[in-house]
């Protein structure tokens, strides 16, 4: 089984300061692990991906992720947040079993404020 | 060619009306998925196509019946659906089932009245 916890369902940042949005996994194989970006009535976009390479991942727009295998994390970083940024994160797990599916966090509101 | 498109982007039907959502990809992928997803809420897996066959139903009421014409296109085909069915529906590929990343299509928003 698997599964993800999305730490904070909402974060506010001022634009210019660092954005941290917090994911914990559980999973009984080898995961992957994403962060997908949805702007308000907009599809899914993929930000970044871990597969078992390397352990810091770096993404689109300036994000980037750190999978902890010890920690059981895979928390979403960008050094300096833009208004662009405002949007809804989810966190994403994967594995097949032969029961192929995405589990999906429920979601981290990111506001910024000017 | 990374994309996936559904159309329409908008969509109001009446309780009695018949309609379909299409989706239609081009990146060579085998497995298609739909995924509906109510406000404020995480994609909730609907069904999943592998090589044109359907592979998965999350217990998806009748009034939801998905097809599978060729590799690239998916449909789904809407009849009698009730108030509490508008929502975003998401379409999404990957190359198989077993690969891990999955592509989205920028969704059809669905309003039944």
């Amino acid at each position: 089984a698997q599964s993800v916890t999305q730490l904070d369902s909402h974060v506010s940042v001022s634009e210019g300061t660092p954005v941290l949005l917090r994911c914990n996994y559980s999973s009984s194989y080898s995961p992957s692990l994403f962060w997908y970006v949805q702007h308000p009535n907009k599809g899914l976009q993929l930000l970044l991906k871990y597969t078992s390479a390397a352990t810091l991942v770096k993404g689109i727009n300036g994000f980037e992720a750190e999978f902890k295998k010890s920690e059981t994390s895979f928390h979403l970083t960008k050094p300096s947040a833009h208004m662009s940024d405002a949007a809804e994160y989810f966190c994403v797990v994967s594995a097949y079993f032969g029961n192929e599916k995405l589990t999906f966090g429920t979601g981290t509101r990111l506001t910024i404020i000017p | 060619d990374t994309e996936v498109t559904q159309t329409p982007k908008h969509l109001v039907m009446g309780m009695t009306n018949k309609k379909s959502l299409k989706c239609e990809q081009h990146m060579g992928h085998r497995a298609m998925y739909w995924y509906k997803q109510k406000a404020k809420k995480p994609p909730e897996l609907m069904f999943v196509y592998s090589y044109e066959k359907l592979s998965i139903n999350e217990s998806v009421p009748s009034r939801f019946s998905p097809e599978c014409p060729n590799s690239s296109l998916l449909n789904l085909h809407l009849h009698a659906l009730q108030p509490e069915d508008s929502a975003l529906y998401l379409c999404a590929s990957s190359q198989v089932v077993s690969d891990t990343e999955a592509f989205f299509g920028q969704g059809t928003r669905l309003t039944v009245v």
